[in-house]
């Protein structure tokens, strides 16, 4: 089945020690999305690649930062993880930004020590 | 700017009960309209959607939609949930912008737990 792969599932990290999650995609759609949520909360974008072209949103702390180095994978490195930064890393796909629906994996919780 | 509200944020019910989870946005232009679904250690799955035509929708599961233009709204019914409906319900919107005619990001509303007990 197509799909979007998320690894790991569960990270573990300290504070202050770089972080790569990763996302991986089937469906071979042109977009991939960021998003954090934290418990009880909306999922909260943090940037998307539209192909190759990088879309920052303007909140997104300068300590996130992604890479998409083709169609099928998109990584996302927190340089220097805060307590605050514990939460699901969704990672999401579409086949054009914004209209669409879009097809999420099933997250990586990372935790902060 | 949009927003996307969601008027409940925990709803319990009965097996067997009817459900019904509002919706309402902001943005008066042209809208697409999503519900999304998260089952307890499970990803968003989508429910149904709503771009044009018939505004009531129905979708995966029994559940449907209906698009009231008049009221911003987008409302989802399931008319008998079950044990397995328990789960987080997010209404997520995106919107064209009149003057680029391009589409903006997916608006999330907060979210609605919904648990059904036996």
């Amino acid at each position: 089945d197509a799909m979007v792969i998320q690894n790991p599932r569960y990270q573990v990290t300290q504070f202050g020690k770089p972080v790569t999650l990763s996302c991986s995609q089937t469906l071979n759609h042109n977009v991939m999305y960021w998003y954090q949520q934290k418990s009880s909360q909306a999922p909260k974008l943090l940037f998307h690649y539209y192909d190759k072209d990088f879309n920052n949103e303007a909140d997104t702390p300068d300590n996130f930062q992604s890479r998409r180095p083709n169609t099928s994978f998109c990584f996302l490195d927190i340089r220097s993880p805060g307590l605050g930064d514990a939460a699901m890393y969704l990672c999401a796909t579409s086949r054009d930004p914004g209209r669409g629906e879009q097809y999420f994996g099933p997250g990586t919780r990372l935790t902060v020590t | 700017a949009q927003s996307v509200s969601q008027h409940n944020h925990h709803v319990i019910l009965s097996e067997a009960a009817s459900l019904e989870l509002g919706c309402n946005y902001s943005y008066g232009g042209t809208v697409n309209l999503f519900w999304y679904v998260q089952y307890p250690g499970q990803h968003l799955q989508l429910l149904l959607k709503y771009f044009s035509g018939d505004p009531l929708v129905k979708g995966i599961k029994g559940f449907e939609a209906e698009f009231i233009k008049s009221k911003f709204s987008f409302n989802l019914r399931k008319p008998s949930v079950q044990w397995s409906d328990t789960a987080e319900y997010f209404c997520a919107v995106t919107s064209r912008a009149m003057t680029t005619d391009s589409w903006g990001k997916f608006q999330f509303g907060a979210g609605t737990q919904v648990v059904v007990t036996p």
